[in-house]
């Protein structure tokens, strides 16, 4: 069966200082991945999306990259963080099109101090 | 940009009520998934509804897809307290096959 690892759970960092999550998924061939950021347990932004290897589409310009180093992995990266960063980043990953289902790891608490 | 809108935004009802929750777009949707995100976790699929008019029920949940597939709703009989949660609709509209749009949210908390 698929399973879909994010870490770390929680993260505390200071403004200006980088950033990097890891999201992979295992049990799957090329899948599509996702990041959103989720502020205050309401609705999903999604942040940055992959079809493929190397290949990345970004939905909202800021101060957050993405990368997709290998097939199931899926690294949100910033150089210097804001405090707007802050919030709930979810993983996901899905197969085909848009109608087939999405399936999110558990996510990251980011906090900005 | 397709916007979803999902009412009510907070729903708090006791143990053993029912309840429905809605989700609305001024555009068609493609097909429409539902979710349901328990706090400190990822959302999870509850169902997805393809053609209006549709109907799925998913044990005490009903799921119901509007015949011009422009809403649907969520119904849920008895509500229990492993029912809170947050409640997502998401399309894919949007002009990509592969990004969903999702609403807001309605948060559901029933108390025992």
């Amino acid at each position: 069966s698929q399973t879909i690892h994010q870490w770390p759970a929680t993260l505390v960092q200071p403004v200006g200082s980088p950033l990097s999550l890891e999201c992979t998924v295992e049990g799957t061939s090329n899948p599509n991945l996702y990041w959103y950021r989720q502020a205050a347990g309401r609705g999903l932004q999604l942040l940055f999306y992959s079809v493929g290897i190397g290949q990345i589409s970004s939905e909202v310009p800021q101060n957050l990259s993405a990368s997709r180093p290998q097939d199931r992995q899926f690294i949100l990266s910033s150089k210097k963080l804001l405090l707007s960063d802050s919030g709930f980043y979810l993983c996901a990953w899905s197969l085909g099109h848009g109608r087939q289902p999405q399936h999110f790891g558990d996510g990251t608490r980011l906090s900005i101090l | 940009t397709q916007l979803l809108e999902q009412s009510p935004q907070f729903l708090s009802i006791q143990e053993g009520e029912n309840l429905t929750v809605y989700c609305n777009s001024s555009s068609v949707f493609s097909s429409l998934q539902w979710y349901r995100q328990e706090p400190g976790e990822g959302p999870v699929l509850l169902v997805t509804v393809v053609t209006g008019g549709e109907v799925k029920k998913l044990k005490r949940l009903t799921f119901q897809f509007g015949d011009a597939r422009k809403d649907s709703s969520l119904h849920i009989t008895a509500a229990q307290p492993g029912d809170t949660g947050l409640y997502l609709c998401a399309d894919n509209s949007g002009g990509s096959n592969y990004k969903l749009t999702f609403g807001k949210g309605t948060l559901l908390t029933v108390n025992p």
